[in-house]
């Protein structure tokens, strides 16, 4: 069965480091997202992008967060630096088009 | 603004009854809605959806109705099972894709 992958599964960083997240999605999706889900909340979306382009990234605090999928596939997720209350789980998501999203195990961030 | 409420941050329900789970919405534009299932350390699954010109989608134990004047979408998983232990997301999205998401209700069945 077709599944979003991430990696890694958790990380453990201290304020001011830079992290970083990858997203391989289901093959064949174009639509690719980014949310951050904080704990007691649901998904809140960083960043969504259409094959290569970005499409939305209204929400993505851009002074410390950046996001690329440069063929068009794959994507990451970076943060430089690190603050305390970016402490969340990360996750990445797929969609043929714009219809219902599949979502992959997510990264658990941690930052101390 | 929070234009998805899930009001009800917790539900327990007896085996083999029916579990209800309820959202709220305010953004007209909506024109897609679902349901997503989440297990503690693991990522949102997809369960179920339903257009806005539809009031009800069903999909073996899962029903979803949709009111559109009462901009109020439920969800009923009967008969409830313990497996469907989980927190529960409502979710609201629009013909460009962003899918706004409700708080999230933690259904808890006991045996």
């Amino acid at each position: 069965e077709a599944e979003v992958a991430q990696s890694p599964r958790y990380k453990i960083t201290e304020k001011s480091q830079a992290v970083a997240f990858w997203c391989d999605p289901i093959s064949g999706h174009a639509t690719l997202y980014w949310y951050r889900q904080i704990l007691g909340q649901g998904p809140e979306l960083l960043v969504q992008f259409q094959d290569e382009s970005v499409v939305d990234d209204s929400q993505l605090p851009k002074d410390r967060f950046s996001a690329e999928r440069l063929k068009g596939v794959d994507s990451t997720l970076k943060i430089q630096p690190a603050e305390l209350g970016d402490s969340a789980m990360y996750l990445c998501a797929s969609s043929l088009g714009t219809g219902s999203q599949f979502f992959g195990p997510g990264t658990r961030l941690t930052v101390l | 603004d929070q234009q998805v409420k899930q009001n009800s941050p917790s539900l327990s329900v007896q085996e083999g009854r029916i579990s209800i789970l309820n959202c709220d919405y305010t953004n007209s534009m909506f024109d897609y809605f679902l349901w997503y299932k989440k297990y503690p350390a693991e990522g949102p699954t997809f369960l179920i959806s339903i257009s806005s010109i539809k009031d009800k989608n069903e999909d073996g134990r899962f029903t979803v109705f949709l009111n559109k004047s009462a901009k109020h979408l439920s969800l009923h998983i009967v008969p409830s099972q313990p497996g469907d232990s989980a927190v529960y997301f409502c979710a609201a999205g629009t013909s460009y894709g962003k899918l706004t998401f409700g708080q999230g209700t933690i259904l808890t069945v006991h045996p």
